[in-house]
């Protein structure tokens, strides 16, 4: 069982702006930066937005990160279809001495 | 360019060994954090395992004692010896590049499926 809590499913139409949350702790969420990983169907994760609110390169940057005591959010703006896929957070937990994965959320472009 | 290439996943009874590979290149997987994590059919993303540059490693509670993750600098390949495997062992395992106390990992391999039969 996830200790990072996100919405199992989020959805928005094409030029939306939708966002996806993340509930932790003061062990996970609230001592240490979050991370956004995107997996597109049948592929392997791939990082998105690290250290709560920086993109690697590469990623557009209609993809955004923010935190905010116990809980980190991504935002899309401007949804595209090609950004239907997984949405993972994941964080450092203190108490667990290792990185935590939030349970997932499924974005629907409709 | 950085990659991570696993291989080493089957279908393997319960009970069974398999052991895990992840070639890469492009980097010094010793040092660096490298990180193993699965995705069982259909679920979420679960860490598994980690070892440090310096060598220490650790493992989520479910696997410890059954899990070993090691290197071959050598061979610049990372290992991961799974016994006494059951059923909620099933998944796709990744290998992923990582940072000390962090939950980034930058890069990841495709993926090898691991299949338990009771």
């Amino acid at each position: 069982q996830s200790m990072l809590t996100q919405p199992p499913s989020a959805s928005g139409t094409p030029g939306q702006r939708v966002t996806i949350s993340c509930s932790g702790s003061s062990s996970s969420i609230g001592s240490n930066t979050v991370n956004w990983y995107q997996q597109l169907p049948r592929t392997a994760p791939k990082l998105l937005i690290y250290s709560n609110n920086q993109r690697p390169s590469g990623v557009p940057d209609r993809f955004s990160g923010s935190k905010s005591g116990t809980s980190g959010s991504l935002a899309i703006s401007g949804l595209q279809s090609e950004d239907e896929a997984d949405y993972y957070c994941a964080v450092w937990d203190d108490s667990l001495n290792g990185p935590v994965f939030g349970g997932g959320t499924k974005l629907t472009v409709l | 360019e950085v990659q991570l290439v696993e291989s080493g996943g089957g279908l393997i009874q319960a009970g069974g060994s398999l052991r895990l590979s992840c070639a890469a290149s492009g980097f010094t997987v010793s040092d660096k954090y490298m990180s193993w994590v699965r995705q069982a059919p259909g679920k979420g993303l679960e860490w598994v395992s980690v070892i440090y540059g310096g060598g220490n490693t650790n493992y989520v509670d479910s696997v410890k004692g059954r899990f070993t993750i090691s290197r071959d600098s050598s061979k610049n390949t990372l290992y991961l010896q799974m016994n006494s495997l059951r059923a909620d062992d099933a998944a796709v395992y990744y290998c992923a590049r990582g940072y000390y106390a962090t939950g980034l990992f930058d890069y990841w391999g495709q993926g090898t499926l691991v299949t338990v039969s009771s």
